[in-house]
């Protein structure tokens, strides 16, 4: 691995399913985020994670909850996905939050 | 919410030209960065600027930072076709994280 990998690269999911966006990064950054990107609506951030042990909400945190058990994974579960979730997903990790992030090459999640 | 909004929303130029897209912001700043975004690719870091900066270079990129108006600018001198894409600028506000603008999509015209 080099850099930052997401898993999968798309899917199509029924509405009510419960699914999990993989993120690792293999760069030892302290910091990492997951964002969605809408057409017209730029970047938005959902969770993040200054550091392994913590996570924090950003600007869309319902619908979505993340977890960080370690440095390298940074993964994003929808409990019950809705149509409105249908968008490109983005994670994102830095050395330190505020600094310059690294990006994955996005999942991009259609909703039934 | 979101803090950056860029201008223009597009812009459309001939190869060679130069190119230059603005970023407002609200709230202060301790730095602003510049990303860009290939099409149905990740985003890319190309800049960043500390708020005690008022230019910086890289390559054929300028960026301006005047934090009394709140405002940033990303030049890209002699365009060439390989950097069509999408231009966000992203703030860090003193939270440890990034607020991104909507962008600017810029096309270069061979």
């Amino acid at each position: 691995i080099a850099g930052i990998t997401q898993a999968p690269t798309s899917q199509i999911l029924a509405a009510g399913r419960r699914m999990t966006l993989r993120c690792t990064q293999d760069m030892r950054h302290n910091a990492m985020y997951w964002y969605r990107q809408d057409l017209g609506l730029g970047l938005r951030l959902i969770h993040y994670s200054n550091t392994a042990g913590t996570t924090g909400k950003g600007e869309v945190p319902d619908g979505y909850s993340v977890s960080r058990a370690n440095t390298d994974d940074f993964p994003l579960t929808l409990a019950s996905a809705v149509p409105s979730q249908t968008s490109v997903y983005f994670c994102a990790s830095s050395p330190v939050g505020g600094d310059e992030q690294f990006f994955g090459p996005g999942t991009r999640l259609t909703v039934l | 919410s979101q803090q950056g909004e860029e201008d223009p929303q597009a812009l459309s130029i001939q190869e060679g030209e130069n190119a230059t897209m603005n970023c407002s912001y609200k709230t202060s700043i301790n730095n602003l960065q510049w990303y860009r975004q290939n099409s149905g690719r990740g985003l890319v870091h190309l800049i960043l600027i500390r708020s005690n900066e008022r230019e910086k270079h890289s390559g054929r990129l300028r960026v301006t930072l005047d934090t009394s108006k709140k405002s940033s600018s990303l030049l890209i001198t002699a365009s060439r076709a390989a950097d069509t894409a999408s231009y966000f600028c992203a703030t860090d506000h003193n939270d440890y994280k990034l607020s991104f603008g909507a962008g600017t999509t810029v096309t270069v015209r061979a």
